[in-house]
């Protein structure tokens, strides 16, 4: 598979359980944030996107929930199963073309 | 990654060769992008198109040169590959501008020696 995402910081849950994925933002004027995931060998898949003038919102077993007094962003995954396993990574954008991707974290899920 | 195409999937060359990286979508889009992926790193953006006919620099240009041949294709050339460009390179697309989703190709591997 790829070598994507060496010395990533790692999550390990057991299937079934619940996962949260966190990510610090670095620009206080960014106003949309989307998580994404990537499995190995594959291109970024969208999952979910927030703008600033909300603080959560849900998606199919997905919650990202946003505090811009922090600039902190989370990504929920409810009942976590072993085909949610991949890197997932945020990306903030401040309404120009030049979105800021952070670098992920792996999430392994364990049967 | 349905609807976008990036061809090809691997290519390993020497330093100072060249090659065209090709993407292709037919979303319907009008705004493209080329990133690279390394080890450990977010995506960073080498040039984005934003509508056909137009093209502008990104995060890290130097080395790369880029072509929007039509609204479904954007294709990425490196004239003389260095070592340092061995990376993962993605194609994506949006809608619109910045604040809107963008879809990204599948990716080429990319191995400069």
């Amino acid at each position: 598979g790829e070598s994507v995402g060496l010395h990533l910081p790692t999550l390990s849950v057991q299937e079934g359980d619940n996962s949260i994925i966190n990510c610090a933002y670095s620009n206080s004027a960014s106003d949309y944030f989307i998580w994404y995931k990537q499995e190995s060998g594959k291109g970024p898949q969208f999952i979910i996107d927030i703008r600033s003038n909300m603080d959560k919102r849900q998606g199919q077993r997905v919650t990202v929930l946003l505090n811009k007094t922090v600039k902190h962003l989370s990504l929920q995954i409810a009942a976590t199963q072993p085909g949610d396993s991949a890197v997932y990574f945020c990306a903030e954008n401040t309404g120009g073309f030049k979105t800021i991707f952070g670098a992920g974290t792996r999430l392994f899920v364990k049967a | 990654n349905a609807g976008v195409t990036q061809t090809p999937k691997f290519q390993v060359l020497k330093t100072g060769q060249s090659m065209t990286l090709q993407c292709a979508q037919d979303m319907n889009h009008n705004s493209m992008y080329w990133y690279r992926q390394d080890p450990g790193m977010g995506l960073r953006l080498i040039y984005y198109s934003a509508s056909e006919g137009t093209t502008d620099k990104g995060e890290v240009p130097n080395g790369y040169n880029v072509s929007r041949l039509n609204k479904r294709e954007f294709s990425l050339r490196l004239e003389s590959a260095a070592p340092s460009q061995t990376s993962v390179y993605f194609c994506a697309n949006s809608r619109l501008a910045g604040t809107d989703t963008q879809y990204f190709g599948p990716g080429t591997r990319l191995t400069v020696l």
